[in-house]
């Protein structure tokens, strides 16, 4: 069981949005830079977002991310079924000196 | 072109010990603090390990600390975990990657597979 909490799925039609949530607490998510991730099948994960809200060159705008206290959300916008996959958050926990992901969220895209 | 490749994955019976490699290229593997990351299929990721760049600073996942050990050679610009004491829950899909900013992991390789089993 992972310290940091995300819905285990989520779906939406084409061309919809979806967000995904991930909770935490002040010694990770509160304190630290958030990251997320894609992981389509078969592949090795994809970072998306960096530094909270931050995308690396490449990443579409359709992806974005916030952080408030010790909850971050993913957004997606115009979904396509490429972008099923699954999502993870990550982040640094200061108290405990690792690193630390989510459980991973699987979108579908009906 | 980046590239990370991981080696020296293999079937192992419990107790012991493995050596994985990651070779990368494409970056200044020299300036990068680097990670370890597990992944049983069809399963989450897991954070095993991380060196600084001139691998003075490791830290480790409660899970594998005292029986795993992260280091890396510069000159070669390779990464290395060395895995002893092995038990079936270390099976897994192993992958390096940097740790870019903010402890965000930008490069991965595309893993190497480790099965614990007798």
């Amino acid at each position: 069981q992972s310290v940091l909490t995300q819905p285990p799925s989520v779906s939406a039609a084409p061309g919809q949005g979806v967000t995904i949530s991930c909770s935490g607490g002040g010694s990770n998510i509160g304190n630290n830079y958030m990251s997320w991730y894609q992981q389509l099948p078969g592949t090795a994960p994809k970072l998306l977002i960096y530094d909270n809200d931050k995308r690396p060159s490449g990443i579409p705008d359709r992806f974005s991310a916030s952080k408030s206290g010790t909850s971050a959300t993913l957004g997606i916008t115009g979904l396509q079924t490429g972008d099923e996959a699954d999502y993870y958050c990550g982040t640094w926990d200061s108290t405990l000196s690792v690193f630390m992901f989510g459980g991973g969220t699987k979108l579908t895209v009906l | 072109e980046v590239q990370l490749v991981e080696s020296g994955g293999g079937l192992v019976q419990p107790g012991g010990s493995l050596r994985l490699s990651c070779a990368v290229s494409g970056f200044t593997f020299s300036s990068s603090w680097m990670y370890w990351v597990r992944q049983v299929p069809g399963k989450g990721l897991v954070w095993v390990s991380r060196i600084s760049s001139d691998g003075s600073v490791t830290n480790y996942a409660d899970s594998v600390k005292g029986r795993f050990t992260i280091s890396r050679d510069n000159a070669r610009s390779t990464l290395y975990l060395q895995m002893d004491s092995l038990r079936s829950d270390d099976t897994a899909l192993y992958y390096c990657a940097r740790d870019w900013t903010g402890g965000a992991a930008d490069y991965w390789g595309q893993g190497t597979l480790v099965t614990v089993s007798s």
